[in-house]
């Protein structure tokens, strides 16, 4: 497509629940990074994947994140058990790998209630 | 670790040129990188600076000293619609993926 794509846009879940989110990258980016960013900070690294394998999940909080790219394509972020710490928005990005940086998609606002 | 400071907020008027500094902490250093963020908007990318210089694209620059682990966004001709967050970013051999500084909330006035 022509920009990063991420569904929901907007998800509000009961504290306890399971949730998934959803990114579909620009296509022929081979590089796919997930983000969290709370009101008023920067964005903070999660996951990042190179193809299909998660090159670099150091900033997953703890084993209640799990995300997957299975094609090497689309994206999804797994958040079990979800707690009311966890109400950001979620951003994702790809990249080519090049200077031209990274191109974010707008971002899931998830509420936890 | 990585670590990065910018100051929070910049005040600058209609036409005027303002510096947006940012100094990192990294092990290893592939490049400082700047995005910008309107509110409610999506991070959109402005810049990246591997070398020791300064990298002008129109109405912005950016700037980078390796050695004194810094470097600034220099926005001119301000318009109204540079209002936004500005972040930078860095990037290493130990964290390939960028790692951003917490941003600066830049205000135009009329």
């Amino acid at each position: 497509g022509a920009g990063v794509s991420q569904t929901p846009s907007n998800k509000v879940t009961e504290k306890g629940k399971y949730v998934e989110l959803r990114c579909d990258p620009i296509s022929g980016h081979t590089a796919l990074y997930w983000y969290r960013q709370s009101l008023g900070q920067g964005p903070e690294f999660l996951i990042y994947f190179q193809g299909t394998g998660a090159a670099d999940d150091s900033g997953l909080p703890n084993d209640r994140f799990f995300a997957v790219r299975p094609e090497g394509s689309v994206s999804t972020l797994k958040i079990q058990r979800t707690e009311r710490g966890d109400s950001a928005v979620y951003l994702c990005a790809s990249s080519s790998g090049g200077r031209d940086g990274y191109t974010f998609g707008s971002g899931t606002r998830l509420t936890v209630v | 670790g990585q670590s990065l400071e910018q100051p929070s907020e910049v005040t600058a008027v209609e036409g005027a040129i303002v510096q947006i500094n940012c100094t990192y902490q990294t092990s290893g250093f592939y490049g400082l990188s700047w995005y910008q963020q309107h509110d409610g908007g999506a991070p959109t990318f402005l810049s990246y600076n591997a070398l020791d210089g300064l990298e002008e694209t129109g109405r912005f620059s950016s700037f980078l000293s390796r050695s004194d682990s810094y470097g600034y966004l220099l926005l001119q001709e301000l318009q109204m619609k540079d209002s936004a967050s500005y972040f930078c970013a860095v990037n290493s051999p130990g964290r390939r993926a960028l790692t951003f500084g917490s941003g600066t909330r830049l205000q135009v006035q009329p």
